[in-house]
């Protein structure tokens, strides 16, 4: 299967950690990725972690996976106002990357 | 400088025309993808290349045809074309391993009218 679903939005205040939440339904993946879409802008690769791992960080970006529930989530600390964004996760499926729905962040000052 | 790069930026059109679009990378990658954003933001890949060899290609209409004369070189070429058809395109291209992701281009924004 293909899914990859997220919730579509998020609302957090300045300072606070955001946490966002993917769901996948491949457990063949070797890998799995956060992107973050600006506005009016392409997708920029944040991170990613390896299928073997269960959790990631990467300075303020932490990624967990659980791979028995086929959940992944990437937890932003100190969330900023620049972090205002479109956070994609994806899912790479035999050559191809699946894109989850997208969750917008929106970061309230 | 840019890695992935496509033009135009912008295209306007009416029905029924047909259109290119292109896209280049200067990352030495070997595949190459192009990607339809709606306007629910939804992605969804619709080809992919590599090197010229055609590898990847989802139930996209006939209208649609991408071409590679090279491996760093992905154009997208539609005929005919339909209101359903105004989204954005995005390109992009990836190394053979996977832990890099894949590099987008900034997008091409197509209206149909």
């Amino acid at each position: 299967g293909e899914d990859v679903e997220q919730s579509l939005f998020l609302s957090v205040r300045e300072g606070d950690s955001s946490v966002i939440n993917c769901t996948y339904t491949d457990s063949s993946s070797t890998y799995l990725y956060w992107y973050k879409q600006e506005p009016g802008a392409g997708l920029q690769l944040l991170t990613y972690i390896f299928s073997n791992m269960d959790m990631k960080q990467d300075q303020r970006l932490t990624v967990l996976l659980n791979k028995k529930d086929k959940h992944l989530s990437l937890r932003i600390a100190d969330t900023q106002t620049g972090d205002s964004a479109i956070y994609f996760c994806a899912d790479d499926q035999g050559g191809k990357l699946i894109f989850g729905q997208g969750t917008e962040l929106s970061v309230k000052p | 400088d840019t890695a992935v790069s496509q033009t135009p930026k912008y295209l306007v059109t009416q029905m029924g025309n047909d259109k290119s679009i292109k896209c280049e990378q200067n990352l030495g990658h070997d595949t190459m993808y192009w990607y339809k954003q709606d306007s629910k933001k939804f992605l969804k890949i619709m080809f992919s290349y590599n090197n010229k060899e055609l590898i990847i290609n989802e139930t996209v209409p006939n209208r649609f045809s991408p071409k590679s004369p090279d491996k760093a070189h992905l154009n997208l070429h539609i005929n005919s074309l339909e209101l359903g058809d105004s989204a954005v395109y995005f390109c992009a291209s990836s190394p053979e391993s996977l832990n890099y992701g894949y590099t987008f281009g900034s997008g091409t924004r197509l209206t149909v009218v």
